[in-house]
């Protein structure tokens, strides 16, 4: 059964600082991975989807990585703002099943 | 282009009453995908439906049932509801599973 975590649960930085949030997931059979951002009462905002045969994914400040032989990706923010403040969650499919989600950071940007 | 719509926004609905919770997915979206959140068990996939057909469900009782019109549109019902299935469900919609999910904003259910 396919286990994703996502460390550390929460981070708090100063703005401008770049910045590494981690997944990692038990299968490396896996058909995609996303990103996505939650803030406080809303749904999921999508950031970036990377595809299994893919190794990363950029959007303007965001790029996302994967390895999936180690069963990990991370996502890089640079120059972070306090706009960039909520909670990011890493979501696997494994391969032709549902999406598996991890508990998510909580990011929080000070000014 | 509208994005995912979810309704009601909220509901309050007390213990032994049945729900039902609606979603209009992306225009041309096939895909749609259901999920509770909350906060002890994180996101939690329900079910997946693709042109009116159940893909996958989810480790839920089968109190829990959804589907999917011909239109795209989605619904899922809760019977006999519990204490415990207070939480904010989520939908998702898209062309497939090489596409990125979109979410709508959810319903928060709360049941007293």
């Amino acid at each position: 059964k396919q286990e994703v975590t996502q460390i550390p649960a929460a981070l708090s930085v100063p703005e401008g600082e770049n910045l590494v949030l981690n997944c990692s997931f038990t299968d490396s059979a896996i058909y995609n991975l996303q990103w996505f951002r939650q803030d406080p009462g809303k749904g999921l905002t999508s950031l970036l989807l990377i595809q299994s045969s893919q190794r990363e994914q950029t959007s303007g400040r965001l790029n996302a990585s994967l390895d999936k032989s180690s069963g990990r990706s991370t996502l890089y923010i640079a120059a972070s703002q306090p706009g960039d403040s909520a909670t990011y969650l890493c979501a696997v499919r494994p391969n032709n099943n549902d999406m598996r989600f991890g508990a998510g950071t909580r990011l929080t940007v000070k000014p | 282009k509208a994005g995912v719509t979810q309704t009601p926004r909220y509901l309050i609905k007390t213990r032994g009453q049945q729900v039902t919770l609606s979603c209009s997915p992306i225009s041309g979206h096939r895909s749609v995908s259901w999920y509770q959140q909350t906060p002890g068990q994180g996101l939690q996939f329900l079910f997946e439906y693709f042109s009116e057909t159940q893909r996958n469900k989810g480790n839920f009782p089968g109190r829990f049932s959804g589907r999917q019109f011909s239109n795209s549109r989605s619904e899922m019902n809760v019977s006999t509801l519990e204490l415990g299935d207070s939480a904010l469900y989520l939908c998702a919609s898209s062309l497939g599973w090489d596409s990125p999910l979109h979410f709508g904003n959810g319903t928060r259910l709360t049941v007293t």
